[in-house]
Parts: C-alpha cells; sequence; structure tokens
C-alpha cells in the first residue's frame, strides 16, 4: 500500500522534554511537509523539504526542527523552546512543490 | 490581509440540496488551487485541485476558478450526511521557484437529513 504514515498517533510530553515525531511516505514524493493545526484553524506551514538534505523554514519554525536524510523519511523534532505545542500536527508529500499535496493520519500531540 | 479566506460557516445546507462554498485569495501570480475535505480528527483529504480560469467538474463537485477576480468556490450537488465535514480551501503561490500552500481556515458544512 501506498502512502504516508505517521507515527505515534497520539503523543504525551511533560513540559521541558523535546519529542520527535515521525512521517514516512512510500510514494517517492521529493517533496515533504510539516503543519500545525490548531482547532478551529487552517494549517501553518512549519518546515518543508523540497529535495532530500535540504529544508526551509516555514511560516511558524520556531521551536522546531527537521532532518531530511532520506527521501522517505522526514521526521520533525518538537523542542523545548516551542512555548505552546499542544496540537495537531500534519505531515504531507507532493510529487512537486507545485502539485497537490497528500497527508499522513496526523499526531496529536498534549503537553502535560 | 490573510493570504487565503474562506467563510467559517457553518454552512446547513438540507440533504439533496447544493451547497456553494466560497474563497478568496491575495497573491494574484498564484497558480494552482485545491479543495480538501476534513472530518473531525481527521487529517485533510484532497477532493479537487484546479489550475486552469473556469469549471472543473469531479462527481458531485464542480470547482470553479476566476483568477481575474481571485476567487475560487466549491459546489457540492445533492449533498449527503456523510458531506458535512470542514473545507479546507489552499492555494500555491511561487516566489523564486519556491513553492508554498497556503490554507483558509475552513467551512464547515452540516447537511441535514
Amino acid at each position: 500500500d501506498g502512502g504516508i504514515t505517521q507515527s505515534p498517533k497520539y503523543l504525551f510530553r511533560k513540559e521541558g522534554q523535546n519529542v520527535t515525531l515521525s512521517c514516512e511516505q512510500n510514494l517517492n514524493h521529493d517533496a515533504m511537509y510539516w503543519y500545525r493545526q490548531d482547532p478551529g484553524q487552517g494549517l501553518r506551514l512549519i518546515y518543508y523539504s523540497q529535495i532530500v538534505n535540504d529544508f526551509q523554514k516555514g511560516d511558524i519554525a520556531e521551536g522546531y526542527s527537521v532532518s531530511r536524510e532520506k527521501k522517505e523519511s522526514f521526521p520533525l523534532t518538537v523542542t523545548s523552546a516551542q512555548k505552546n505545542p499542544t496540537a495537531f500536527y500534519l505531515c504531507a508529500s507532493s510529487i512537486h512543490p507545485r502539485q497537490e499535496q497528500f497527508f499522513g493520519p496526523g499526531t496529536r500531540l498534549t503537553v502535560l | 490581509q490573510k493570504e487565503v479566506e474562506q467563510n467559517s460557516g457553518p454552512l446547513s445546507v438540507p440533504e439533496g440540496a447544493i451547497a456553494s462554498l466560497n474563497c478568496t485569495y491575495s497573491d494574484r501570480g498564484s497558480q494552482s488551487f485545491f479543495w480538501y475535505r476534513q472530518y473531525s480528527g481527521k487529517s485533510p483529504e484532497l477532493i479537487m485541485f484546479i489550475y486552469s480560469n473556469g469549471d472543473k467538474e469531479d462527481g458531485r463537485f464542480t470547482a470553479q476558478l476566476n483568477k481575474a477576480s481571485q476567487y475560487v468556490s466549491l459546489l457540492i450537488r445533492d449533498s449527503q450526511p456523510s458531506d458535512s465535514a470542514t473545507y479546507l480551501c489552499a492555494v500555491t503561490h511561487s516566489l523564486n521557484n519556491d513553492y508554498k500552500l497556503s490554507f483558509g481556515a475552513g467551512t464547515t458544512v452540516t447537511v441535514r437529513a
């Protein structure tokens, strides 16, 4: 089955801890993205990568970090510097940055 | 000014009616336009994309694009209770070959049985 997987589905974190969210795709897509969604709001871009070993900051990158060492994988680390990390995190990919993006099932992060 | 704006709703329509959703965008150079459907607690699912002015039909869905007016819409014909969801408008714009997708906040649609 081709698609995008994210793990874990739910994640609980204590304040001051870093956590890493996994995103894997087997669609052979070049571009990958991380978004954050808060209740009643649209998606906001955190980081994106158009090619392996390269990534750019999105609109709300502060307190987050990423890596893109493999085409299939684009993990997101939520650091303790992120002031309000409780949100629904969505990973997406597209065959080309101009074309449609497909989303994984998401990770719901709660800071306790 | 937000890059992509939608009426938040909720938009309530009776079963079998047409639901009409509107979206405006600020960047006149925007190139690609998408509609996603998002059920509560789930991730967005692509339902339509349109690149050129005019109408594009896919089953019960029709997307309409008017670049001169910077306006894109989605019509859902013969609305069903399963169409009850939030619909996100998304627009691609580019700067120096760097493409970004901006999302509206979404319109919540409720189809009454």
